[in-house]
């Protein structure tokens, strides 16, 4: 049974660099089947996909266009983890980030949601 | 702007038959699965309908879903109070190589 568990601040001043990571139990993030997504939800964009990492072979990582310029997704192998880096953060950014599994073509396993509000 | 289009809400008396649709182009549904997701308020997002028209272990078979073309619908039967909640659809997105969603429909029971 997969779990994912994510931790991180619920408040970000703007400008500065919104930080967030996703345990994974009862799956591996270098899995050959898997993808390891980041999205967000919130009233004015509804849901947003941001981007995902994933292994075949070797590592891979893809961005939403909306915000490519500022985002880093990256596996922890040695923590059985995925983390977003999300730069330059502004009051657009506030939301709720949830990590999510892809496998088998659907998003079948999320994280718990983080809420996180950018304001000085 | 959600690149899925649902009407923004549905509503139903207990026990009717209700249906949501999602709209997307040839980029998304017309070359790939529908999903659909049930948001309860204040919850996660939770799978409710994979691959067009598959229920994951639990999800009762009053929800079903269909897709034609460029189009999908979940339908839900024997609507009870507990089904409100808005629900979302979702496909990979073959031209933005990721995925999408609608904006989501809020489901009243009367």
């Amino acid at each position: 049974h997969v779990q994912l568990q994510q931790s991180g601040p619920g408040l970000v001043k703007p400008s500065q660099t919104l930080s967030l990571t996703c345990v994974i139990s009862g799956d591996s993030v270098s899995s050959n089947s898997a993808a390891w997504n980041w999205i967000r939800q919130s009233p004015s964009r509804g849901l947003e996909w941001l981007g995902r990492t994933y292994y075949r072979s070797k590592w891979f990582r893809a961005y939403a266009v909306s915000v490519k310029s500022r985002i880093t997704i990256n596996p922890d192998t040695s923590k059985n983890q995925f983390s977003l880096q999300l730069n330059s953060v502004t009051p657009e950014d506030t939301a709720v980030y949830y990590c999510a599994r892809g496998s088998d073509g659907y998003l079948g396993y999320w994280g718990q949601g983080t809420p996180v509000t950018v304001s000085s | 702007q959600s690149v899925l289009t649902q009407p923004p809400s549905a509503s139903g008396t207990p026990g009717q038959r209700v249906t949501i649709s999602c709209s997307g182009s040839s980029s998304n549904i017309g070359s790939d699965y529908v999903h659909w997701f049930q948001q309860l308020p204040g919850l996660v997002p939770k799978l409710l309908i994979y691959r067009n028209n598959q229920r994951p272990s639990g999800v009762p078979d009053r929800f079903s879903g269909s897709k034609s073309g460029t189009s999908a619908s979940l339908a839900i039967s024997g609507l009870r109070s507990e089904d409100e909640a808005d629900y979302y659809c979702s496909a990979w997105d073959n031209s933005l190589s990721g995925w999408v969603f609608g904006g989501g429909t809020k489901l009243t029971v009367l």
